[in-house]
């Protein structure tokens, strides 16, 4: 069973909402990310975070803000959903393990926007 | 051109064949080569990683070739378990970066 958690598990909104998705992992990471996947399962990466602090910000509209209260969080607010947003996002953590940096991986949030 | 590529598929094998797949990355500085697996609505799951000596886990085979910029995936004795999409991974190690192939659809068939 993963143990990186996130919330809702669904989202289904009108355009135009901000809405948030919550992230969490005990797994002790210090790095944090998340991803969408779009309708292609294409797997994008959106931000990543180093003990609270970003260090990916790849170019994604400002109406993503990711924040990391702690190591163990990572949320994504979403200001004026658009049509396009409706993707399932993936929450992840990774470890270095022997030498190299691991990844695990959430359940997802599978957004619609109406 | 895209950091990784994989042949996207779909392919589709009857049990117990076996199966492979190849993936190519552009940054001749990656460090790390990971497959996951991703089932259909679910999240992407490690299977292995990908050491430069090649590595083996039951019937999986994973091999690196550095000069050539490529990595493969061997499914021997294919279940119908097994059917899932398969993606490529490659880690630059700067700023943990990581980036995806779009994946290869597999679908094993009775």
């Amino acid at each position: 069973d993963t143990a990186v958690s996130q919330t809702p598990k669904y989202l289904v909104t009108q355009m135009g909402n901000d809405k948030s998705i919550k992230c969490e992992q005990n797994l002790g990471h210090d790095t944090m990310y998340w991803y969408k996947q779009d309708s292609k399962k294409f797997l994008k990466i959106m931000f990543s975070y180093n003990n609270k602090e970003l260090i990916i910000n790849e170019t994604v509209p400002n109406r993503f803000s990711p924040k990391s209260p702690d190591k163990a969080h990572l949320n994504l607010h979403i200001n004026s959903l658009e049509l396009g947003d409706s993707a399932v996002y993936f929450c992840a953590s990774s470890h270095r393990d022997r030498g190299r940096e691991t990844q695990y991986f959430g359940p997802g949030t599978r957004l619609l926007v109406l | 051109r895209k950091e990784v590529e994989q042949d996207p598929g779909p392919f589709n094998v009857p049990e117990g064949a076996t199966v492979a797949f190849n993936c190519t990355y552009s940054n001749s500085a990656s460090q790390s080569f990971f497959w996951y697996r991703q089932d259909c609505r679910k999240e992407p799951k490690l299977l292995m990683s990908v050491y430069s000596s090649g590595n083996e886990d039951g019937r999986f085979t994973a091999q690196l070739n550095r000069a050539s910029q490529y990595i493969s995936l061997l499914i021997r004795d294919s279940k119908l378990s097994d059917s899932a999409t398969y993606l490529c991974v490659v880690n630059w190690n700067t700023g943990n970066q990581f980036y995806f192939g779009t994946g290869t659809s597999l679908t094993v068939i009775p």
